[in-house]
């Protein structure tokens, strides 16, 4: 596709529920990363693939913070027994190749309202 | 711990003007620098990349220099036009930090306003 694509843009879930948030990456774009924004706030990383690969997932929150991308191109993020505190913006990016210093493309992100 | 700050949340100027928008970081050696605009509703878009061998970019009314002595990158835009109002975020490489590569750091932003 022309962009990274985000869906659903908008969830509401109620407190203790599962949701599922997914990301299409730019064709071709072997890196991938998952972001956390809440109001106000900067972006914070969560995790990244390179391809299949998850290489680094040292910002997820917690052990109910789960990403996979099986074949290297879409990838969703789960969050299981969903709390308060998950409210924020979830922002996918993709970048061209494994190079540290290239730049990312976002998606629209997916707003999540847990009540 | 690592720390970035962009001076202020907020910065009003009049269209013409050049809006100079600061970012400070502490304990980083990033090896790069990268600056973005988000719009309300929308992911950030990338505007600029600076390295750390780099004194200053350009491109077209964006200038964006890198003083690793101070720890300090400003980035400036020319001419500021209505259409300039957004939130700009800076982001430093994180991999010197045990992040992986282009794990960035987000500053939280500085939202400028320009009026006509």
């Amino acid at each position: 596709g022309a962009g990274v694509s985000q869906s659903p843009r908008y969830k509401v879930a109620k407190r203790g529920q599962d949701v599922a948030l997914r990301c299409d990456p730019i064709s071709g774009h072997v890196s991938l990363f998952w972001y956390q924004q809440a109001l106000g706030q900067g972006p914070e990383f969560l995790t990244y693939f390179q391809n299949e690969a998850q290489l680094d997932k040292s910002g997820l929150p917690s052990d109910r913070f789960f990403a996979e991308r099986p074949e290297g191109s879409v990838s969703t993020l789960k969050i299981q027994r969903t709390q308060q505190e998950d409210s924020a913006v979830y922002l996918c990016a993709s970048s061209l190749g494994g190079q540290g210093d290239e730049k990312l493309f976002f998606g629209s992100g997916t707003q999540l309202s847990v009540l | 711990s690592q720390k970035i700050e962009q001076n202020s949340e907020a910065l009003n100027i009049q269209e013409g003007k050049t809006a100079t928008l600061t970012c400070n970081y502490t304990n980083y050696s990033p090896a790069y620098l990268q600056w973005y605009r988000q719009d309300p509703g929308r992911g950030p878009v990338f505007l600029l990349l600076i390295r750390e061998n780099e004194k200053e970019k350009r491109k077209e009314r964006l200038k964006v220099t890198f003083d690793t002595t101070l720890k300090q990158s400003l980035f400036h835009i020319t001419a500021s036009q209505p259409a300039d109002s957004a939130t700009y975020l800076c982001a430093l490489d994180g991999s010197n930090y045990g992040g992986s590569q282009g794990n960035l750091i987000f500053g939280k932003g500085t939202k400028l306003s320009v009026k006509p």
